[in-house]
C-alpha cells in the first residue's frame, strides 16, 4: 500500500525558508486522481491545511499561508516538496504530508529558533 | 474558510459503552459531483492522524465495524458502538468539499 514519509532539517532560524521533502512508495505519485498536500499541527493544537499539488504540478495554497508558500512535485523521484520562507516561531509544528486525506506520513517536527 | 465545530471537545466514556461525536460546518458540504466530502480522523497518543470514515459514512480498510458515520449537508455524526481501551485519542472532522481544506477543533476520548 501507499506509504509516505516525511524528511527535512528539525531546526529552522527565524527569518529563513523551512524545505521539507514527502517521499511516496508503493504508488506511483502519478497515478489516480489524486492530490498530495501537507498539513501542521503545533503542539497541543489543531490540525491545518497548508497546501496541495496535483501530479500535473498545479497548486493550491491555504490563503493564510500563501504568501510564504511553494510547492513542487518531481514525478521521476517519486517525491513532493514544501517550502515555507520567512518563519517564525509560530511555525513550530509537526509537519505532515499525505496523499488527500489519506494515507499520512508519520510526521516530522520542525522547530522555529535561533 | 469553512468552519468545522465539534461537540463534545471531551468525552469521557466506560469501556463497553457507546460514544457519539458531533460535526457541524459553517456551509454545506455537498460537492458538485453530487458527493458529500466529510471525513473522520483519530489520532492517537503520539501517532499521525488515520482516517476512520470517508465521505461520510464510508469506512476505510481495516477500520472496526463498531465506528459508524452518519449526517448530511452541515450536520454530521462519528459513533462508536461499545468503546474499546484502543479507541483513546483525539477524534477530528475534516471538510474535502471546499478550498482551503479544514479541520473541527478535535474530541478527546478518554476511559473514565
Amino acid at each position: 500500500q501507499v506509504q509516505l514519509q516525511e524528511s527535512g532539517p528539525g531546526l529552522v532560524t527565524p527569518s529563513q525558508t523551512l524545505s521539507l521533502t514527502c517521499t511516496v512508495s508503493g504508488g506511483s505519485i502519478s497515478s489516480g486522481n489524486y492530490y498530495w498536500g501537507w498539513i501542521r499541527q503545533p503542539a497541543g493544537k489543531g490540525l491545518e491545511w497548508i497546501g496541495r499539488i496535483y501530479a500535473s504540478g498545479s497548486t493550491d495554497y491555504n490563503p493564510s499561508l500563501k504568501s510564504r508558500v511553494t510547492m513542487s512535485i518531481d514525478t521521476s523521484k517519486n517525491q513532493f516538496s514544501l517550502n515555507l520562507s520567512s518563519v517564525t516561531a509560530a511555525d513550530t509544528a509537526v509537519y505532515y504530508c499525505a496523499r488527500y486525506s489519506n494515507p499520512w506520513g508519520q510526521g516530522t517536527t520542525v522547530t522555529v529558533s535561533s | 474558510d469553512v468552519v468545522m465545530t465539534q461537540s463534545p471537545l471531551s468525552l469521557p466514556v466506560t469501556l463497553g459503552q457507546p460514544a457519539s461525536i458531533s460535526c457541524n460546518s459553517s456551509q454545506s458540504l455537498l460537492y458538485y459531483d453530487g458527493n458529500t466530502y466529510l471525513h473522520w480522523f483519530q489520532q492517537r497518543p503520539g501517532q499521525s492522524p488515520r482516517r476512520l470514515i470517508y465521505s461520510v459514512s464510508n469506512r476505510d480498510s481495516g477500520v472496526p465495524d463498531r465506528f459508524s458515520g452518519s449526517g448530511s449537508g452541515t450536520d454530521f455524526t462519528l459513533k462508536i458502538n461499545r468503546v474499546e481501551a484502543e479507541d483513546v485519542g483525539v477524534y477530528y472532522c475534516m471538510q474535502g468539499s471546499h478550498w482551503p481544506h479544514t479541520f473541527g477543533q478535535g474530541t478527546k476520548l478518554q476511559i473514565k
